[in-house]
Parts: structure tokens; C-alpha cells; sequence
């Protein structure tokens, strides 16, 4: 069975310094891995996506994320943290580019002045 | 970009009446829209797989007779909770997969219920 884990409730950091949210998989097969980002009350924004090809995928508002298949991870990171940035983060999986997603538990991210 | 609009944003509604939620595809047909719940502070659960002009699919555990699901167009699916009670209080979010560009999923606004 597949499963991606995010293995923190929440991830606090100061704006202005590196923020990264991880994330990990497990399936059989080759994986379809997603980040999103959910405001408050809203639904989900996509940020970016790895289907194949490069290891390292660029998304929107500067974020991007590095898929590393020995590790089985595929960690969410921004250089320099914005305020703004304070949201739930969450990973997703399929291992069907048309197929359903499944959803990491979520993380929460605090950026503090 | 592609827009998936969900309506009501916010509902609330007296135990044992059913209430409706849309999920439309402003600027793409989607012959697919997926249905999630959503509490607290908790992730996304798939509760069914919308297909248009077919019944849904429905994940193990979620009864099919409680939240009905109708698909009846490429840009409308429609879920109905239905006697909906305190326990169903939750934030639905819809999904539509846009097939006619990069298949890429676009999010709805989400909905949420609250039952008295």
C-alpha cells in the first residue's frame, strides 16, 4: 500500500531564514509527489509538482522541492521565509498522473517576524 | 489559470435537512471532480471519485446513501449531504482535473458546513 508521511505538525521559523517542510513516500511503482498550500477557510493552491525528470522542481512564490528517490523524500523548501508564507503545506501522492491524490497529514507552517 | 468554484462557501443548516454543494469548472470541461472532507486541523480525505454521466465511486467508509453525488455535466458535480446532523460538520472541498490541458487538479474554495 502507498502512503507519503509529514512527519512534523508544524514547523516554526523566523522571516528571513530557510524554511523546509519534509515530506516521505513509500510505494511500488514510480510516484507522482505534489506540494499545496492551504490558507485559512480556502481551498488548496498548487505550488509545484515532480512527475519525472529533473530531481529538482521549481513552483510558485519561490518555493521548490527536491525529489530524492533513495531517501524516498521529497522535501518542500524556500530559501528566505516571508510572513506570508504561514499556512498548511501538503504533500501529495499518486502513483496515476490522472488518478486520485492521497495527503500527507499536513504541516503547519509559522513564519514570525 | 483553470478556476473551480465551489458554492456555498459557508453553510449552515438545522439537523435533518440536507443541503447541497456545487463544484463548477469555469474555463474547462472536467469529466472527472473528486470530493474531500476536511476537519480541523486534520488533511484532506478523499470521500468519492465524481464521474460525468456515471455514478460515482465511493471510498471504503463512506456511504454513498449520505452524501449523494451527481455529475450530471462536464463543468457541474453536485454533492448532497443529506439529514445531515451535527457529526457531518465539516469543510468539503472539491477537485475537477482539467483532461483538455495538462490534466492538472484545480481546488475548489472549499465549503463549510455547519450543522445545528
Amino acid at each position: 500500500a502507498q502512503s507519503v508521511a509529514q512527519p512534523e505538525d508544524q514547523v516554526n521559523v523566523a522571516e528571513g531564514n530557510p524554511l523546509t517542510v519534509k515530506c516521505t513516500y513509500s510505494v511500488s511503482g514510480n510516484p507522482y509527489l505534489f506540494w499545496y498550500v492551504q490558507y485559512p477557510n480556502r481551498g488548496l493552491q498548487f505550488l509545484l509538482k515532480y512527475i519525472t525528470g529533473d530531481n529538482l522542481v521549481k513552483g510558485s512564490y519561490g518555493f521548490e522541492a527536491e525529489f530524492n528517490k533513495s531517501q524516498t523524500s521529497f522535501h518542500l523548501k524556500k530559501p528566505s521565509a516571508l510572513v506570508s508564507d504561514s499556512a498548511l503545506y501538503f504533500c501529495a501522492l499518486t502513483t496515476d498522473s490522472w488518478g486520485k491524490l492521497q495527503f500527507g497529514a499536513g504541516t503547519q507552517v509559522v513564519v514570525t517576524p | 489559470g483553470a478556476v473551480v468554484s465551489q458554492h456555498p462557501s459557508r453553510v449552515i443548516c438545522k439537523s435533518g435537512t440536507s443541503v447541497k454543494i456545487e463544484c463548477r469548472s469555469l474555463d474547462f470541461q472536467a469529466t472527472t471532480m473528486f470530493w474531500y472532507r476536511q476537519f480541523p486541523k486534520q488533511s484532506l480525505m478523499l470521500m468519492a471519485t465524481s464521474n460525468e454521466g456515471s455514478k460515482a465511486t465511493y471510498e471504503q467508509g463512506v456511504e454513498k446513501d449520505k452524501f449523494l453525488i451527481n455529475h450530471a455535466s462536464l463543468t457541474l458535480s453536485t454533492l448532497t449531504v443529506t439529514s445531515a446532523h451535527p457529526e457531518d460538520s465539516s469543510f468539503y472541498i472539491c477537485s475537477a482535473r482539467d483532461f483538455t490541458n495538462t490534466g492538472e487538479l484545480f481546488f475548489g474554495e472549499g465549503s463549510r458546513l455547519t450543522v445545528l
